[in-house]
């Protein structure tokens, strides 16, 4: 079963908006990290934050993590159309070595 | 960079006969991961191991479906019979747990379509 649930389920913004996307766990976890995919292709790691962090930023992106209401975003900022793909959250919960991942945001960056 | 490569990348066949897809991790690699991701979905583990040995398998279908890693480094998973059912996109990723890094690097994946 999937642990995460993205939302919204997809999204559609123009060129150079930012896109925030948003994800919900259900168990205590390690860490929650995001990932990309493109049509048809793997997936390709974003970035991961720990438990006891809670904001983190790698270019233009930036991942909030919020223990309490077990609840994470991914903003992407200045979007660009080779954004376009779609993005999964994905937990690590205590006591396993296995990820669990979201339904995912299909992201379109139109330009 | 070194990847994680799988093959084929696509695979069409009918149903009630047999596929078999392959893996091979990224070098030092000793965790490997298959998933099976049904369009529109996340991906959703299969079986893990660590080195040749069968950490996770509890979501295989073990009535047919199988999966090996003998010497610890590439892994096959195989599906006999096929099934509808079984019509999916199939990830292999790897990770290095002993490096203290967590993230998962996947292949590209193998499209199966049953017929």
């Amino acid at each position: 079963s999937q642990q995460g649930e993205e939302d919204p389920q997809a999204l559609s913004i123009q060129e150079g908006e930012n896109a925030t996307m948003n994800c919900s766990y259900k168990t205590s976890i390690n860490n929650l990290q995001w990932y990309r995919q493109n049509s048809g292709r793997g997936l390709v790691h974003l970035i991961l934050i720990r438990s006891n962090e809670r904001e983190k930023h790698s270019g233009r992106l930036r991942v909030t993590l919020d223990t309490s209401k077990k609840s994470s975003s991914l903003l992407i900022t200045a979007s660009r159309a080779a954004d376009t793909a779609s993005y999964f959250c994905a937990t690590d919960p205590r006591g396993s070595e296995k990820l669990v991942f979201g339904k995912g945001t299909k992201l379109t960056v139109n330009p | 960079e070194a990847e994680v490569a799988q093959s084929p990348r696509y695979k069409i066949t009918e149903k009630s006969q047999a596929v078999a897809f392959w893996c091979d991790p990224i070098s030092g690699h000793a965790t490997l991961y298959w998933y099976r991701q049904i369009l529109g979905q996340g991906p959703e583990l299969l079986v893990q191991f660590q080195d040749e040995s069968v950490v996770d398998d509890s979501q295989l279908p073990k009535d047919r479906f199988s999966a090996e890693r003998l010497k610890g480094v590439d892994s096959t998973l195989k599906i006999q019979p096929a099934e509808l059912g079984d019509s999916a996109m199939y990830l292999c990723a790897s990770t290095n747990r002993t490096s203290g890094r967590a993230e998962q690097f996947f292949g590209p994946g193998t499209r199966l379509t049953v017929l």
